[in-house]
């Protein structure tokens, strides 16, 4: 089982639509978990930290369901700009000495 | 406040010849720092950390190394570029994990 799974997409859909990403991961130990977002050949940005109790960030809305090793990224309202490859991030081990990324949701907003 | 710088951005070797990239980070002290490597159509694999000056952890196996001869200075090598070494190299660094990573602009090379 790879250490951490996402559906790779693509996601079409219309501006002003919402959509939900969804993250899969191995380790039970893993203590941090963060969405990062990526644009065509340029470096990875952190978009949010995810926290058990779910939190929220504008259109942005992440949960993490540690009893099932799964996170969410849910976006509503979409833009144009949020087009984009999502990375579903999580620690490696208790002590966070590395992040393992997925290898990302690629969305697609169109007019 | 704190930025990193990596470079360069784009990097075209023939097969067989070194390599050396160098990122630095400015504005903190004491921080943990990355090498990732992006092949194309891949996720980002970790290649090389480094909790402090000369202490550097490997994680795969392969004809890269790296090392940290200052504080803030992280530098990735190779005496002998393979075609597969090709792919999108990012530095990236944090002071502690909970709080993610932030990378470099990256250096995307093509060996030949």
């Amino acid at each position: 089982r790879k250490e951490v799974e996402q559906d790779p997409g693509p996601f079409n859909v219309p501006e002003g639509a919402t959509v939900a990403f969804n993250c899969t991961y191995s380790n039970s130990a893993s203590q941090s978990f963060f969405w990062y977002r990526q644009d065509c050949r340029k470096e990875p940005k952190l978009l949010m930290s995810v926290y058990s109790s779910g939190n929220e960030d504008g259109r942005f809305t992440a949960q993490l369901n540690r009893a099932s090793q799964y996170i969410s990224l849910l976006i509503r309202d979409s833009k144009l700009s949020d087009s984009a490859t999502y990375l579903c991030v999580v620690t490696r081990n208790q002590a966070g000495t590395a992040l393992i990324f997925g290898k990302g949701t690629t969305l697609s907003v169109s007019s | 406040s704190q930025t990193i710088h990596q470079w360069p951005a784009t990097l075209v070797q023939p097969v067989g010849s070194p390599l050396s990239l160098e990122c630095t980070v400015e504005g903190t002290s004491n921080p943990n720092l990355y090498w990732y490597r992006q092949a194309a159509g891949r996720g980002l694999q970790l290649l090389f950390y480094s909790v402090g000056i000369g202490q550097i952890s490997s994680e795969v196996p392969q004809n890269l190394s790296a090392s940290r001869p200052q504080d803030r200075q992280f530098i990735l090598s190779s005496k002998k570029l393979l075609l597969s070494d090709s792919g999108f190299y990012l530095c990236a660094w944090s002071l502690t994990y909970n709080y993610g990573y932030t990378f470099g602009s990256g250096t995307r090379l093509t060996v030949v």
